[in-house]
């Protein structure tokens, strides 16, 4: 069974930076997948942040590019995004998500990440 | 960045109805769509791929159609699980998803 599991501050001061991590079981992060992470608010419903390859290939979304980051560590099987600058508008639920290109078929739980001073 | 649109925002309808929901790219995605259904306090559940093939266990009533712009997620009978919001998505460049239909009951 693959399960993912996001963990990571919950609160992030604005202008700061926002890092979580994505724990992978079930499956290999090194095996023929990426691995993305997506986004949600009752505003702009559900947003996809970017994707990672185990090579350490990475894709992200044009509107986040400049301040997005994603990296990957194979001993421990997970990965990791890093949002630089933050303000109120990158308040969501982060879901870390398994893609196979042609859908995201397994999600973790998601986390909570407020924007706050 | 492809634009994806769906159709209506909410659907009120009964228990053993039939749902139609429609979504719309704002250019040909080919068959690289997906359709996810989410409850209150859940992740999103990927129901359908490549425009019409069902997720493994996903009960024969979810069917999905269209290629290009135009697609449908047909559910033939609701069950009172179905009640939900749809997402549709695009694979074809990056991903965006729609903004969702609520299914409820009427």
């Amino acid at each position: 069974q693959v399960q993912l599991q996001e963990s990571g501050p919950g609160l992030v001061k604005p202008s700061g930076t926002l890092s979580l991590t994505c724990a992978v079981s079930g499956d290999s992060i090194s095996g023929l997948k990426w691995w993305s992470w997506v986004r949600q608010t009752p505003a702009k419903g559900l947003e996809w942040v970017g994707e990672i390859y185990h090579s350490g290939s990475t894709n992200y979304n044009p509107s986040l590019e400049s301040r997005v980051s994603m990296s990957v560590d194979k001993s421990k099987n997970q990965f990791s995004l890093r949002l630089t600058s933050v303000t109120a508008a990158d308040t969501s639920v982060y879901y870390c998500v398994r893609d196979l290109s042609t859908s995201l078929d397994y999600w973790g739980q998601g986390i909570l990440v407020t924007v706050s001073s | 960045e492809i634009l994806m649109t769906q159709s209506p925002a909410i659907l009120s309808l009964s228990p053993g109805e039939r749902a139609t929901l429609s979504c719309r790219a704002s250019q040909s995605v080919g068959p690289n769509l997906a359709w996810y259904q989410q409850k209150p306090g859940q992740a999103p559940r990927l129901l359908i791929y490549g425009a019409s093939t069902r997720a493994t266990g996903l009960p024969a009533r979810f069917s999905g159609s269209g290629s290009g712009t135009d697609f449908t997620l047909t559910i033939s009978s609701l069950q009172p699980e179905d009640f939900a919001v749809y997402y549709c998505q695009q694979y074809y460049s990056r991903r965006t998803f729609g903004q969702g239909t609520k299914v409820e009951i009427k």
